[in-house]
């Protein structure tokens, strides 16, 4: 199946500092792009979707200055977490989907946590 | 109600036992179906494609009802290394949403 490589896949940082996310796909165009958050024993929330060149759709709840999304091109999408703060601290999953109807393709995941 | 709804159960069953997960979903014009297999702090990972005319996989069987929108999977013969959450995933027009997922949790 498709590749889709997200990095990094974990990361610790300090409170108030930001910290970006990329997700690529590595052999088809990535139409749309998916970003979710898990936290320990829920399931996958989604976050926003993103299509290539345009803005992202947030979900209800999340805070888009906060988790700025950029999906300049067809295999690459980042996930910025600004000023983050403990709260933060989740497992964030990236999915990629081209135009036909294939499945989704996600990435390894990336496990933040927040000092 | 929500776009894609799934029981989160979870159903803790006995190896080979017989376990059938369903999902209903609300946007009669979704175009594709799937489920999706998640570990326990991994990424989630494609089990099968669900289609009308029904998909089997070894043990596994997914079934589409488009007329009252639902589909299914069956595992039999459960195994130990079947204990993980099921996600249904629903695709539509620049769209994939998942289910909440199923718990399964299969006992020796």
């Amino acid at each position: 199946g498709a590749v889709v490589s997200q990095h990094p896949s974990w990361v610790i940082c300090k409170s108030g500092t930001s910290v970006k996310i990329e997700c690529r796909s590595l052999d088809f165009q990535a139409t749309t792009m998916f970003w979710y958050r898990q936290f320990p024993k829920q399931s996958l929330m989604l976050m926003a979707t993103s299509n290539e060149g345009s803005k992202a759709t947030y979900e209800q709840g999340v805070e888009k200055d906060k988790f700025l999304i950029n999906h300049a091109s067809l295999t690459l999408s980042t996930l910025t977490v600004t000023s983050a703060h403990p709260e933060d601290s989740s497992f964030y999953i990236c999915s990629a989907s081209g135009r036909r109807n294939t499945e989704a393709f996600f990435g390894q995941g990336t496990r933040l946590t927040v000092v | 109600r929500k776009e894609v709804e799934q029981d989160p159960g979870p159903f803790n069953v006995p190896e080979g036992a017989t376990v059938a997960f369903n999902c209903t979903y609300s946007n009669s014009a979704s175009q594709s179906f799937f489920w999706y297999r998640q570990d326990c702090r991994k990424e989630p990972k494609l089990l099968m494609s669900v289609y009308s005319s029904g998909n089997e996989d070894g043990r596994f069987t997914a079934q589409l009802n488009r007329a009252s929108q639902y589909i299914s999977l069956l595992i039999r013969d459960s195994k130990l290394s079947d204990s993980a959450t099921y996600l249904c995933v629903v695709k539509g027009y620049q769209k994939v949403t998942f289910g909440i997922g199923t718990k399964l949790q299969v006992i020796p």
